[in-house]
């Protein structure tokens, strides 16, 4: 499968923990942008890479997420002392920079529940 | 950040056409049309996407108002697998996407 992975699928956490997700972009893709959604509701841009620089954050990112690209290949985002309110679905996507509009390609998501 | 307004839901019968709209009044020139579809606990899909002219390809149909200030996705021929939520974005200045809340629709036997 050469699709958008992300990994784990699902995490269980306690409040105050940290947790890290793994996103595999599609090979070639030199763009990678990372996703959060809730219940009911559409995905919200958290923030992007054109290859390993991080070039756009949006004001959801608190101080406590980090994210990172350093090859410019895979990604990981780390949310640091986890909050119930951070519970969600993760999104991570894929897309080569290309004139015109670009097409994004999902992975499956990570489910957080922050207990 | 660029807005659309879509209905909450539809309802359509199997095997008939369904269209969907999207109404996206503030559109600058040069801001693309895109609509993607989200299947339950799945990551959203490319449906497509256009900018002034209408689009078809395998999956659906796109046609654009000549203002485009709205749009309209058509699928031919609904089937169950069509059931998702189905979000038109406009492709703001820089390169977020702003997904809104969708349309739920609902594919009837």
């Amino acid at each position: 499968d050469t699709g958008v992975s992300q990994d784990p699928r699902h995490k269980i956490t306690k409040r105050g923990q940290n947790v890290t997700f793994r996103c595999d972009p599609i090979s070639e893709h030199n763009r990678l942008y990372w996703y959060r959604q809730t219940l009911g509701q559409g995905p919200e841009f958290l923030t992007y890479f054109q290859n390993e620089a991080q070039l756009e954050k949006s004001r959801l990112l608190s101080d406590r997420f980090s994210a990172e690209r350093p090859k410019g290949s895979f990604s990981t985002l780390e949310i640091q002392r986890t909050e119930q309110g951070d519970s969600a679905m993760y999104l991570c996507a894929s897309s080569l920079n290309r004139a015109g509009g670009e097409t994004q390609y999902f992975g499956p998501g990570t489910r957080l529940l922050v207990l | 950040d660029a807005k659309t307004t879509q209905p909450n839901s539809m309802e359509s019968n199997e095997e008939e056409p369904v269209h969907l709209p999207c109404n996206h009044s503030t559109i600058s020139g040069t801001d693309y049309i895109h609509w993607y579809r989200q299947l339950p606990s799945q990551g959203p899909e490319y449906v497509i996407h256009g900018l002034t002219s209408n689009v078809n390809n395998r999956m659906a149909s796109l046609a654009i108002a000549e203002d485009r200030k709205s749009s309209t996705l058509i699928l031919h021929r609904a089937t169950l697998r069509d059931a998702a939520v189905y979000y038109c974005i406009l492709r703001a200045t820089g390169n977020q996407f702003y997904f809104g809340t969708g349309t739920s629709l609902t594919v009837i036997p």
